[in-house]
């Protein structure tokens, strides 16, 4: 299994330009979620999905939109980057609801984005 | 507001030593509490998790305890070794029913194990 996997690694954007990042699993896991981590901050959700053709808002929604047609894959789009949006950007999944007592959550290795 | 703590933000020891990071926390309802490693460079990755009813768990050279009192957590990593050098993570559950489990994330705490 290769787990969680994201792209790209590394992306520059400049402001107002939009693009999507990519991940999938081959875990065949219903629960996907996108985070991004900020120095000094602890990790914060954007946006999550319990199953194909499901997916809801989590702290930090606004520049970002997701779906999720199928279960494999969960991308994020930027709609239109700002600078505010420079970041790493994590994509998680898990077999169940994150938060059950015995349930792990597998993140992938992570997209670094700068917007300029 | 629900928060989660940790102590120190960074630390500094030699190889072969021993260390505790520490958590605390104020989430409530509390459903249980996860300890991650972050490799610089790479997504997390969990090391324990325990729930209400759990004091200690282990995971090889790495021990976590619970006191669900005190709403406190330790991580202790015993004999470092420079691959521990690392960022870990506390996470705290609140059990709101929601979808993700309402996770609560601390900003983690930087070790460094020096040769």
């Amino acid at each position: 299994n290769a787990g969680v996997t994201q792209t790209p690694k590394f992306q520059v954007l400049k402001t107002g330009q939009s693009m999507t990042l990519q991940c999938a699993q081959d875990m065949n896991h219903e629960y996907m979620s996108w985070y991004r981590q900020d120095p000094g901050m602890g990790l914060r959700l954007i946006h999550y999905s319990v199953g194909a053709g499901i997916t809801d808002q989590g702290e930090v929604p606004n520049g970002y939109n997701v779906s999720r047609s199928t279960t494999e894959d969960f991308p994020l789009r930027l709609l239109s980057a700002a600078p505010s949006q420079t970041s790493v950007y994590f994509c998680a999944s898990s077999y169940d609801r994150v938060g059950g007592d015995w349930e792990t959550q597998y993140f992938g290795p992570g997209t670094r984005l700068l917007v300029l | 507001k629900n928060q989660v703590e940790q102590s120190p933000q960074s630390l500094i020891i030699l190889e072969g030593k021993n260390c505790t990071l520490q958590c605390n926390y104020t989430v409530s309802p509390f459903s249980n509490l996860r300890w991650y490693k972050q490799d610089t460079g790479r997504g997390p990755v969990s090391l324990t998790i325990m729930t209400f009813s759990e004091n200690t768990k282990s995971n090889g050279r790495y021990t976590a305890t619970l006191d669900a009192d005190t709403k406190q957590s330790s991580l202790h990593i015993t004999a470092s070794q420079l691959s521990d050098s690392a960022s870990y993570i506390c996470v705290v559950s609140a059990r709101y029913g929601g979808s993700q489990g309402n996770l609560i994330f601390g900003k983690g705490t930087k070790l460094s194990v020096k040769p």
